[in-house]
């Protein structure tokens, strides 16, 4: 299973942009990076997803390496309601059964 | 939109005792997951539902922890007998074939604690 690796902590003042990196050296060119978030007493939420090319939401943009072996989650004002854990995850073709393997993910703290 | 609904929300047992979580997912989604969640960890998957199938429990502890999915629609995840290692957030996610980002939706866990 491909892997992911994420700092494991990072902090960010409210208003502020944060950049929340991610590394996936081991990536194959089928596997979707997907971005989930945890907030407290919570289950997971989905972010942000792409394959290749940059995308943008509501809550965020990723911007994905050209050689895919790393991606970037990005947040252009962090509120205090972005604390929670970031998880970047690579899924898997679809008919391989949708796998996600979360990791310990990048537990972001915003100061007011 | 109902969210995933799991009960209970919080649950303390003995050591040795049984106990069973209860999963009801979004409707019309085929399939359901459970996820264990230790702390400080991220979800690992125990077993996946594709309808009243399961496809996938390579992970689910088969000599005290068993699930079960009869119609197709809401599920409950068993341990019998419990350990204190099991002490963990249970959760419950579903999703359905066809959303373009195959996302995979929450319920906010059941978290088990043994004594």
């Amino acid at each position: 299973d491909a892997k992911t690796t994420q700092p494991n902590s990072m902090e960010s003042n409210e208003e502020e942009p944060v950049h929340l990196p991610c590394n996936h050296s081991t990536i194959s060119g089928t596997d979707y990076i997907h971005w989930y978030r945890q907030l407290p007493s919570q289950g997971p939420e989905y972010v942000i997803h792409g394959l290749t090319s940059n995308v943008n939401n509501r809550m965020a943009s990723l911007a994905i390496a050209e050689d895919r072996k790393s991606s970037t989650l990005i947040l252009h004002r962090a509120t205090l309601r972005d604390a929670a854990v970031y998880y970047c995850i690579l899924r898997p073709p679809l008919n391989t059964g949708n796998q996600f393997y979360f990791g310990t993910g990048t537990s972001l703290t915003v100061i007011p | 939109e109902a969210g995933v609904v799991q009960s209970p929300r919080y649950k303390i047992i003995e050591k040795k005792q049984p106990v069973a979580f209860w999963c009801n997912p979004i409707s019309g989604h085929n399939t359901l997951y459970w996820y264990l969640q230790n702390l400080g960890q991220g979800p690992e998957l125990l077993i996946r539902y594709e309808n009243e199938e399961a496809v996938d429990d390579s992970q689910l502890p088969k000599d005290r922890f068993s699930a079960e999915r009869l119609k197709g629609v809401d599920s409950t995840l068993k341990i019998q007998p419990a350990e204190l290692g099991d002490s963990a957030v249970y959760l419950c996610a579903s999703s359905r074939k066809g959303l373009a980002n195959n996302e995979q939706f929450f319920g906010p866990g059941t978290r088990l604690t043994v004594l």
